[in-house]
């Protein structure tokens, strides 16, 4: 079975400290994904890599960085994370080809207070 | 660029009755379509996808869309529905050529004994 793993299910921080969110997938998946998910708006996607060291910005990237050193291992930073950025972030990994299906983490609920 | 509308936000329904979801899409190219499931506090898990061939996509667990080229939909069906169905159910579309998704903003399925 696939496993997509989060470092948190949860976690709750400060405005203006920097966060790091860490993902791991166990499939050899090429394509790696950062998700937040927000009620009424589904999922919308922050940042994606194709390969170790790549990334590419999604629909929503300000606030963000990523960073991807191995690749099984994806990284979602927030500089400084503010209240906006209070939401369930979600993890997923796929193969390169279109087509394939995207296997998803627990997710992260974080709260920025 | 394609986007995804999910024509009903929450859809109460009590147990042993069917149930549809309804999921159109726009895009000005060919499309693999997508069914996710979110049941409570996790990730989303793949129901079905329609990549070619039969515009009917059934899934292991009674659930079933259909691809409709022309009205550019892909609405899910379940013929008689369980307590265990109650989950977040969103439909996603990608492009042939990509292996970014575009979500809807999810239906939220309550099932009632």
């Amino acid at each position: 079975d696939v496993k997509v793993t989060q470092s948190s299910r949860y976690l709750v921080k400060r405005t203006g400290e920097k966060v790091f969110l860490e993902c791991v997938q166990d499939m050899d998946h090429e394509n790696m994904f950062w998700y937040r998910q927000d009620p009424g708006l589904g999922l919308r996607l922050i940042y994606f890599s194709y390969d170790v060291k790549m990334k590419e910005k999604g629909d929503i990237p300000e606030g963000y960085s990523v960073s991807r050193e191995k690749k099984e291992r994806f990284s979602l930073i927030l500089e400084s994370a503010s209240t906006n950025q209070t939401s369930m972030y979600l993890c997923a990994s796929s193969f390169l080809a279109g087509g394939h299906t995207q296997y998803f983490g627990p997710g992260t609920r974080l709260t920025v207070l | 660029a394609q986007s995804v509308t999910q024509l009903d936000s929450q859809v109460p329904v009590f147990e042993e009755a069917p149930v549809e979801l309804r999921c159109n899409y726009s895009s000005s190219v060919s499309v693999y379509l997508f069914w996710y499931v979110q049941y409570p506090n996790q990730g989303l898990q793949l129901l079905l996808k329609y990549l070619s061939g039969s515009t009917l996509v059934e899934s292991i667990n009674g659930f079933e869309a259909e691809f409709n080229k022309s009205q550019t939909s892909f609405h899910l069906r379940k013929p008689s529905v369980h307590i265990s169905d109650t989950a977040e159910y969103f439909c996603a579309v990608s492009e042939l050529r990509d292996y970014k998704l575009s979500f809807g903003a999810g239906t939220t399925v309550t099932v009632r004994a």
